[in-house]
């Protein structure tokens, strides 16, 4: 099993640039969710998607949209990248155990 | 104020020491608290999960809840130089409905344990 893939693994775009992360789980979870991770302030969810079809806000929404393409994929839309965008993006997916949340290796973005 | 908070560091131990992280909160509706381990340029991965209050061992790792205090805290023993990693703690409220799974994070404690 691969767990959660992400790609690309590393992004430079320019102020205004789109583009959409795409992630991906094996493992037949519900739950998907998108993190941004910067330093000193920890993980923050940006959107999830409890099940297939639903998708809702998390803490810092402002700038992202997302697709829950079906249960296995759930990707990442920056629609008029900023550069304070740049960050590490991490997605994750959970089970019946919703605590645990299994990590994908995350995507480095730079937006200049 | 930040729903969770915790002190980054960083934290510099010798080979051997005991470690000590910790972690406190304000929302009285978490039940559900996990310590993630995220080594250098890599995804969380999970490493202890307590429901309530209480403690819980793993091998060299202890975590333990006071939800009185509204605090949690992570042991390690004997620590090892492959234990040098940021250590996130992350609760949930576990609620059913869509909430469910939802986690706040602290800031991460960056912990390098030294030869």
């Amino acid at each position: 099993n691969a767990g959660v893939t992400q790609t690309p693994k590393f992004q430079v775009l320019k102020t205004g640039q789109s583009m959409t992360l795409q992630c991906a789980q094996d493992m037949n979870h519900n739950s998907m969710y998108w993190y941004r991770q910067d330093p000193g302030m920890g993980l923050r969810l940006i959107y999830y998607s409890a099940s297939e079809g639903t998708t809702d806000k998390g803490e810092v929404p402002n700038g992202y949209n997302v697709s829950r393409l079906n249960k296995r994929e759930f990707s990442l839309r920056l629609e008029s990248a900023a550069p304070s965008q740049t960050s590490v993006y991490f997605c994750a997916s959970s089970g019946w155990r919703g605590g645990e949340q299994f990590f994908g290796p995350g995507t480095r973005l730079t937006v200049l | 104020q930040k729903e969770v908070e915790q002190d980054p560091g960083p934290l510099s131990v010798p080979e051997g020491a005991i470690v000590s992280l910790n972690c406190t909160y304000s929302n009285s509706a978490f039940q559900y608290f996990m310590w993630y381990r995220q080594y250098s340029r890599k995804g969380p991965e999970l490493l202890m999960y307590t429901y309530s209050s209480g403690n819980k061992e793993d091998g060299r790792f202890t975590a333990q809840v006071d939800k009185s205090s509204k605090y949690i805290s992570l042991f390690i023993r004997d620590s090892q130089p492959s234990d040098s990693a940021t250590y996130l703690c992350a609760m949930s409220a576990g609620a059913g409905g869509t909430s469910y799974g939802k986690l706040t994070f602290g800031q991460g404690t960056i912990l390098t344990v030294h030869p």
